[in-house]
């Protein structure tokens, strides 16, 4: 079935270094949303890519979808402490139900 | 856009007991779907509905779970007979079409005791 995996489960990190997270599907994707959980909080859409190679950026994040649609990234230069949170990447499949990976946690040392 | 709404935002119950959990999704978005989220896990896919069909139900889902969306608004989760394992996060989304981000509600945090 399908499966999605992250890594790394967990990044502590001091506040102005850069972060990032992978994704990694064993399927190829149609398409891959970003979604990120305060903690205590709920998921919140990011963003979404569909094409073979796209980047979109969105401020200080940067997103990445592989060439071959089975892997993405999410970067972020110089973290701040509002970036703490779970980011999960996801496939929204054929039925758009999302399939989440893991999950990579940030935790930010101020 | 009032946002997805979740109610009650928690319930402890005692283990046997049966529950309901009710989801009011964004009003023009015809999608609506049920998460079950663990402690340090993403949410995993339970049940979703379009309008008021309910078009596929995760093998997460057992007997005791049910799901309905009578008039296409809002949804509700009932879970019979809970057992520890049920002990989770209860997460509603609605969209407007495929392809489109999904808005989560708050969850509704089930305890089993």
């Amino acid at each position: 079935g399908q499966q999605v995996m992250q890594i790394p489960q967990y990044q502590h990190v001091q506040e102005g270094e850069d972060f990032t997270t992978y994704c990694n599907s064993s399927t190829t994707l149609s398409n891959i949303q970003w979604y990120k959980q305060r903690p205590g909080g709920h998921p919140v859409f990011l963003i979404q890519l569909v094409k073979s190679g796209e980047v979109k950026k969105q401020k200080r994040l940067t997103f990445q979808f592989g060439e071959a649609k089975k892997n993405s990234s999410l970067h972020i230069t110089a973290t701040q402490t509002t970036d703490v949170g779970t980011y999960f990447c996801a496939d929204p499949g054929g039925a758009q139900k999302l399939v989440f990976g893991q999950g990579t946690r940030l935790t930010i040392n101020p | 856009d009032t946002g997805v709404s979740q109610n009650p935002r928690h319930k402890i119950t005692k283990r046997g007991q049966n529950v309901t959990f009710r989801c009011d999704p964004i009003s023009e978005h015809n999608r609506l779907y049920w998460y079950r989220q663990t402690l340090g896990q993403g949410p995993e896919f339970l049940t979703y509905f379009q309008n008021e069909a309910q078009l596929e139900k995760s093998r997460l889902l057992s007997d005791r779970f049910s799901a309905e969306r009578p008039k296409g608004s809002f949804s509700t989760l009932e879970i019979q007979r809970t057992e520890q394992g049920d002990s989770a996060m209860y997460l509603c989304a609605s969209s407007s079409q495929s392809n489109q981000p999904q808005h989560f509600g708050d969850g509704t945090r089930l305890s089993i005791l």
